[in-house]
């Protein structure tokens, strides 16, 4: 069992936006940064948003991160085929379960 | 470019060990810390510990504590995992990913390796 909870599925159809949202408590997303992951099938994770909403070099501004309280959101513009993948969070976390902590995973399917 | 290169997959008995390597390549080794995060089937990621390539000081997570042992070795710009007391629950992906930010552990996974898979089975 994650200590953050995301949806298990999302999906969307070509051109679309689709949120995947994650939610935590205070101990991590309420008091820390926020980082978003995407895993293509059969590749490594790769660090698609950092402390909250910011966009590594190299990551299109079709990615988009936010956080309110204890909950934070991926958004995806303009999606994709190649969007297709798996989606975590992860964040401090301050408690024992610490000192990070990640969501379930959301699978993003582009219909 | 930042390349980290894992070992093989691994098939081992209950109540042994694994020794998973990771191998840096791109950038200055001893400037960034190196995590090692684990993924069961049909779970999330679970962080098992870093390493501080220079000092080689380590931090485990308490989950791993007594059963986890995280080394380097600075010639080969390599470090290692060693879960050791394996069970079947062990069974995952094991991947170890670099932290973004010089010399200090900020859990901001900018690099991963391919991933390792460790089968655990009588």
């Amino acid at each position: 069992q994650s200590v953050l909870t995301q949806p298990p599925s999302a999906s969307g159809a070509p051109g679309q936006r689709v949120t995947i949202s994650c939610s935590g408590s205070s101990s991590n997303i309420g008091s820390n940064y926020v980082f978003w992951y995407q895993r293509l099938p059969g590749t490594a994770p790769k660090l698609l948003i950092s402390y909250n909403d910011e966009r590594p070099s190299g990551v299109p501004d079709r990615f988009s991160g936010s956080k309110s309280g204890t909950s934070a959101s991926l958004a995806i513009s303009g999606l994709r085929s190649e969007d297709e993948a798996d989606y975590y969070c992860a964040a401090r976390d301050d408690s024992l379960s610490g000192p990070v902590v990640f969501g379930g995973g959301t699978k993003l399917t582009v219909l | 470019q930042v390349q980290l290169v894992q070992s093989g997959a691994e098939v081992k008995k209950p109540g042994a060990s694994v020794k998973v390597s990771c191998k840096a390549s791109g950038y200055t080794f001893s400037g960034y810390y190196l995590h090692w995060v684990r993924q069961a089937p049909g779970q999330g990621p679970e962080w098992m510990g870093w390493i501080n390539p220079e000092s080689g000081g380590t931090k485990y997570a308490r989950n791993f504590q007594d059963r986890v042992t995280m080394t380097r070795d600075t010639s080969i710009s390599t470090v290692y995992m060693e879960l050791r007391r394996l069970r079947s629950d062990d069974t995952a992906v094991y991947y170890c990913a670099r932290d973004a930010v010089y010399q200090l552990p900020d859990f901001n996974f900018d690099s991963w390796g391919q991933g390792t898979l460790v089968i655990v089975s009588s």
